[in-house]
């Protein structure tokens, strides 16, 4: 069965220091990935999407994430936290048939 | 300014009075999906529809209606609410054939 597993559901970073934010799926197929962000009381915002072109996808507010097939991950990354970057992140994984699996979110706290 | 739009954004109800939550879209998106959030579940998908009278069920459909009688809108209408109908909603549309959905602000609903 194809799903997606966010591995924490909560992380917590201080300010200035780097964010991991990690996203397993598995798949027999070549999905096309996504990390959505979302701040308190707004709605889902794309913040990157992988769709079979570079491996190392540059997203908004300075996230990347990086596609390896052979680890089955597309773990999101930014280097330097911000307290603006405080929101829930969820990673989506979408198959041929536009089919959305989605992850249960990850909490992300940036301490001062 | 292209978006979803979503009302009321806050509700409380009590159970068995029906309600009817509005989404609408300006961009001329085929596809529009109903989810709802719930914590530690991500987003599940109640409703979707492809076009203008075209409507399927999603993964968790029981207790909701939808309809589609225009291209721009599709409420989702819950006929006799229940407490566990407790959720945040959130409407998301896109393009035929396109991944990358839009999402509106979402619509925090309490069921007493």
């Amino acid at each position: 069965a194809q799903s997606v597993t966010q591995l924490d559901s909560h992380v917590s970073v201080s300010e200035g220091t780097p964010v991991l934010l990690r996203c397993n799926y598995s798949s027999s197929y070549s999905p096309s990935l996504f990390w959505y962000v979302q701040h308190p009381n707004k709605g889902l915002q794309l913040l990157l999407k992988y769709t079979s072109a570079a491996t190392l996808v540059k997203g908004i507010n300075g996230f990347e994430a990086e596609f390896k097939k052979s680890e089955t991950s597309f773990h999101l990354t930014k280097p330097s936290a911000h307290m603006s970057d405080a929101a829930e992140y969820v990673c989506v994984v979408s198959y041929s048939n536009y089919q959305l699996i989605w992850g249960a979110g990850t909490k992300l706290i940036i301490k001062p | 300014e292209a978006q979803v739009t979503q009302n009321p954004r806050y509700l409380i109800t009590v159970t068995g009075k029906k309600l009817t939550v509005t989404c609408s879209q300006n961009m001329n998106h085929e596809y529009m999906s109903w989810y709802r959030q719930d914590p530690g579940l991500g987003l599940r998908q109640i409703y979707y529809s492809m076009n203008v009278e075209v409507t399927d069920k999603g993964d968790v459909p029981e207790g909701y209606k939808v309809s589609r009688k225009e291209k721009r809108n599709f409420p989702l209408i819950l006929e006799s609410p229940s407490p566990n109908q407790t959720s945040l909603y959130f409407c998301a549309s896109r393009l035929a054939g396109q991944e990358t959905q839009y999402f509106g602000p979402g619509t925090r609903l309490l069921v007493l």
